[in-house]
């Protein structure tokens, strides 16, 4: 099994501030396997990421992936309001059983 | 527009069986994806039950593959979940997924609203 260890367990920042999250896996992922979401309290999931840097439809630019092996990274380059959420890594493709990070809250400083 | 509406029981006896359906709209059931169920709960986050092809095939988390049977009816074009012998530790979110793999990059890309179910003792 392809576990998924995301850092840091929380990250505090105010409106405007850089999000860096890192995903780091214990074997290697594919790169077109790694995707990223984004959960708010009482929402489902939300696609942002797939293939480690390709933005799902409709969302903004200031969400960038980017990673390769067993190292990737979701930028958020300015937070919005909006994006104070958790976000979860996973890996889809690679090795069964699909598997998810344990997440990271972006949480307003 | 892809959409997953679910439906099924929110509380569920210990030791019964779980039965969750989910139904899709917008789009084809037979089409080129997996459907998957997801949970997710406090103490294990989000994990992944098991997926289902149009064909009938299917794959499961090895944690859970004694309990679970994930099922497809094309015809009412919904997916189906059931998991037996429940206990306190399968008391989560449930979740239908649709998997994406268009151009080689893989996701999750369409969810349903999500069913909280609690096993009452």
């Amino acid at each position: 099994e392809i576990v998924l260890t995301q850092s840091p367990g929380t990250l505090s920042l105010s409106p405007g501030e850089r999000a860096t999250l890192s995903c780091r896996a214990n074997k290697t992922v594919l790169y077109h396997h790694l995707a990223w979401y984004q959960q708010k309290p009482g929402q489902a999931p939300r696609l942002l990421i797939s293939g480690a840097s390709r933005r799902a439809t409709g969302i903004p630019d200031r969400f960038s992936g980017s990673g390769s092996g067993t190292d990737f990274t979701l930028t958020i380059s300015r937070l919005e309001p909006e994006d104070f959420a958790v976000y979860y890594c996973q890996q889809y493709g690679s090795l069964l059983p699909w598997t998810f990070g344990q997440g990271t809250k972006v949480e307003i400083k | 527009q892809v959409q997953l509406q679910q439906s099924g029981p929110g509380l569920v006896k210990a030791s019964g069986t779980l039965s969750l359906t989910c139904a899709v709209s917008g789009g084809s059931i037979s089409s080129s994806n997996w459907w998957s169920w997801v949970r997710h709960s406090p103490g294990k986050g989000l994990e992944w039950i098991g997926e289902v092809y149009h064909s009938g095939g299917t794959n499961y988390n090895p944690s859970l593959k004694s309990r679970v049977t994930i099922s497809i009816d094309k015809s009412k074009s919904q997916i189906s979940l059931k998991l037996t012998s429940i206990t306190a530790a399968d008391t989560a979110i449930y979740y239908c997924a649709r998997g994406d793999y268009s151009d080689n990059y893989w996701g999750f890309d369409y969810w349903g609203q999500g069913t909280l179910v609690t096993v009452s003792s």
